[in-house]
């Protein structure tokens, strides 16, 4: 079992604000790093794959980092909206096609 | 492109008995997988098939299985239930094209056991 960390574990900002968080992973037999975006009662919105150290992904207001060698990503937000609102899930891609969750981010933009 | 579906969305059933979830893979999607998130828990892994065989399990016991058809969707069975198998069950999908295999989602079924 691979342990995934997610901090913090929520976020309340204003609208505007810019935020961020981390994951957390074993940085040994590194495969591949993904994001995903849950909202409440819909299915959970893949974000990014990172596969390279050094990688950084964008995709409008959200980007995120790589570093393989210390075992961390980082997603920022810029200029948060409530639409933002949501879990942000990082998982551990692996051999045999399993993925190893962090508990979540859960992110709270008040307008 | 329809994305991953799920059925039923909710399902109550008692302990003891049998629960059978339903999910339909993105279209030339040939693997599934099937996740449970409990309460004030992250998605834990279940179950993942392929080409119609289970290739890797989590860690489970045996009276949760399922089996995959031939069109690739697939049954998530749960028997002998047990209370702390109220949860969210979530499927997802990937496809032999992409070597990453990024994993694309249903919006889940909830299952509670009273």
């Amino acid at each position: 079992i691979l342990n995934v960390e997610q901090s913090p574990q929520s976020l309340h900002v204003q609208e505007g604000d810019s935020t961020n968080f981390t994951c957390s992973f074993p940085s040994s037999n590194f495969y591949a790093l993904h994001w995903y975006r849950w909202e409440t009662a819909k299915s959970p919105e893949a974000l990014f794959v990172m596969t390279l150290n050094g990688d950084e992904k964008k995709k409008g207001r959200i980007s995120a980092t790589l570093n393989t060698k210390e075992g961390y990503s980082y997603l920022y937000i810029k200029g948060s909206q409530p639409e933002d609102s949501a879990t942000y899930l990082c998982a551990l891609g692996g051999n045999f096609n399993k993925f190893y969750f962090g508990s979540g981010t859960k992110l709270n933009v008040k307008p | 492109e329809a994305g991953v579906t799920q059925s039923p969305t909710h399902l109550i059933k008692t302990r003891g008995q049998q629960a059978t979830l339903r999910c339909s893979p993105i279209s030339g999607h040939t693997s599934v997988y099937w996740y449970q998130q409990a309460l004030g828990l992250g998605l834990q892994f279940l179950l993942w098939y392929d080409e119609g065989e289970e290739r890797n399990r989590g860690n489970f016991p045996p009276r949760f299985s399922g089996r995959q058809f031939p069109n690739y969707s697939s049954e998530l069975n749960v028997n002998a239930l047990e209370l702390e198998d109220s949860a969210l069950y979530l499927c997802a999908s990937s496809g032999n094209s992409d070597s990453i295999k990024t994993q694309y989602f249903g919006p889940g079924t909830r299952l509670l056991v009273l």
